[in-house]
């Protein structure tokens, strides 16, 4: 079935520490992939996206993610967290051949020890 | 930038009424919006896809008799929960886009708590 998967659902780091989630998809055609967080009782806040080009995107507060395109994955990447990059984390699918529908994988909720 | 306006954005009622939730692009045309909802330490999950002028899709385990969805501009989409029940206390969101190829814009989510 069509889907887009977290393979974590819960990640707990020390400060400073390194941080990948991974998220893929298995929607075919052509998509856009987003990242998104949720900090606690906060609305959703765009930290990044791939349309086209460059499959290496960067995006807000030292978020990045990579697309790669044979493995239908997008996974995020941050060299170092900070205890304030606590919240979840939802990856996100858009399906270009359908009705430009977003969808959202599981989540992973990120904590970040001091 | 484009924003996207959802009223209420919390409300109460009793199990058994209706509560209807608006949905409104305010700077540009939407010809399709999103519902979605989202349990809470849960992700969001698609409802249905508004196009105006036409009936919504929904998304399989969604009951299209209970949660009515119409879009009869292309800046109003309205979501209501007939005959509600304590387990459809919930937050929904929309989002709206002038197409399929444009960015999708959120609305701030409603706070539904059936009693």
């Amino acid at each position: 079935a069509q889907s887009v998967s977290q393979h974590n659902h819960h990640v707990i780091l020390s400060e400073a520490a390194s941080l990948e989630l991974g998220c893929n998809y298995s929607y075919g055609g052509t998509v856009n992939l987003f990242w998104y967080v949720q900090y606690p009782g906060q609305h959703l806040q765009l930290l990044l996206k791939y349309f086209s080009g460059d499959p290496l995107v960067k995006g807000i507060k030292g978020f990045e993610a990579e697309f790669i395109k044979s493995k239908f994955s997008f996974n995020l990447r941050k060299p170092s967290v900070q205890w304030s990059d606590t919240a979840e984390y939802f990856c996100a699918v858009r399906v270009l051949s359908n009705t430009g529908k977003l969808i959202f994988g599981q989540g992973t909720t990120l904590q970040v020890k001091p | 930038g484009a924003v996207v306006s959802q009223h209420p954005s919390w409300v109460i009622c009793k199990s058994g009424t209706s509560v209807k939730i608006e949905c409104r692009s305010l700077d540009f045309q939407a010809t399709t919006m999103f519902w979605y909802r989202q349990f809470p330490k849960q992700s969001l999950m698609l409802m249905a896809t508004s196009n105006e002028g036409s009936k919504a899709t929904y998304e399989q385990g969604v009951e299209k008799d209970k949660f009515l969805i119409n879009h009869a501009s292309l800046t109003l989409s309205t979501l209501t929960v007939t005959s509600a029940h304590p387990e459809d206390s919930s937050f929904y969101i929309c989002s709206a886009t002038r197409d399929r190829g444009s960015p999708l814009h959120f609305g701030n989510g409603t706070r539904l708590t059936v009693t």
